[in-house]
């Protein structure tokens, strides 16, 4: 098992530009999740899913869209890149009632 | 999910145990207290969790007061590679989110 991959590992984009950050999970998990984590703080829930076609919004999403289409794969977009997203964006998945598992993070930079 | 108070940082000798002390008064009975850690900027790990009993697993214990409204998480031989930041989580049983606070830098000193 890899677990939960999370590509790339760092990015800058200038303001403006759009992309998309991957997460993928091959343990067949349900739920899965995106957090961001700014310096020195706790993670925030952006986004999160119970399963293939549901999502639902956490604690901050303004600014990020997510779908899920597969069980295995959750991608997050940013639409406009602003400095405030510099932060370090972790995915996350778990069974039914079970514990999460994190990927090892995306480090973006927003100039 | 019921909020958790913890300390902001602890320093505990190598060798020694570490009772990392976690606040949740307003817990809720269907609530379980979670604990992850987070070592230098990796991902969150999972630690263990409970409803009322104590617990224990290879990597810590976990006592939760009779009241439910505190509860301590022992790492019984702190060693260096434990140095990392503790979160303490009440969460529903079902999926619902984690919520993390700004948890407790736990730090390890030869």
């Amino acid at each position: 098992n890899a677990g939960v991959t999370q590509t790339p590992k760092f990015q800058v984009l200038k303001t403006g530009q759009s992309m998309t950050l991957q997460c993928a999970q091959d343990m067949n998990h349900e739920y899965m999740s995106w957090y961001r984590q700014d310096p020195g703080m706790g993670l925030r829930l952006i986004h999160y899913s119970v399963g293939a076609g549901i999502t639902d919004q956490g604690e901050v999403p303004n600014g990020y869209n997510v779908s899920r289409s597969t069980t295995e794969d959750f991608p997050l977009r940013l639409l406009s890149a602003a400095p405030s997203q510099t932060s370090v964006y972790f995915c996350a998945s778990s069974p039914e009632y079970g514990e999460q598992y994190f990927g090892p993070g995306t480090r973006l930079t927003v100039t | 999910d019921a909020k958790t108070t913890q300390p902001t940082s602890m320093d505990c000798a190598e060798g020694r145990a570490a009772n990392l002390p976690c606040n949740h008064s307003t817990i809720s009975g269907n609530e379980y207290v979670y604990w992850y850690r987070q070592i230098h900027s990796q991902g969150p790990q999972y630690i263990i969790h409970g409803l009322k009993n104590n617990e224990t697993n290879e990597m810590a214990s976990l006592i939760i007061t009779e009241d439910r409204k505190s509860s301590t998480l022992i790492l019984p031989h702190a060693t260096l590679r434990d140095t990392a930041v503790y979160y303490c989580i009440v969460r529903n049983s079902g999926n619902t989110p984690l919520v993390f606070g700004k948890g407790t830098r736990l730090s390890v000193i030869a």
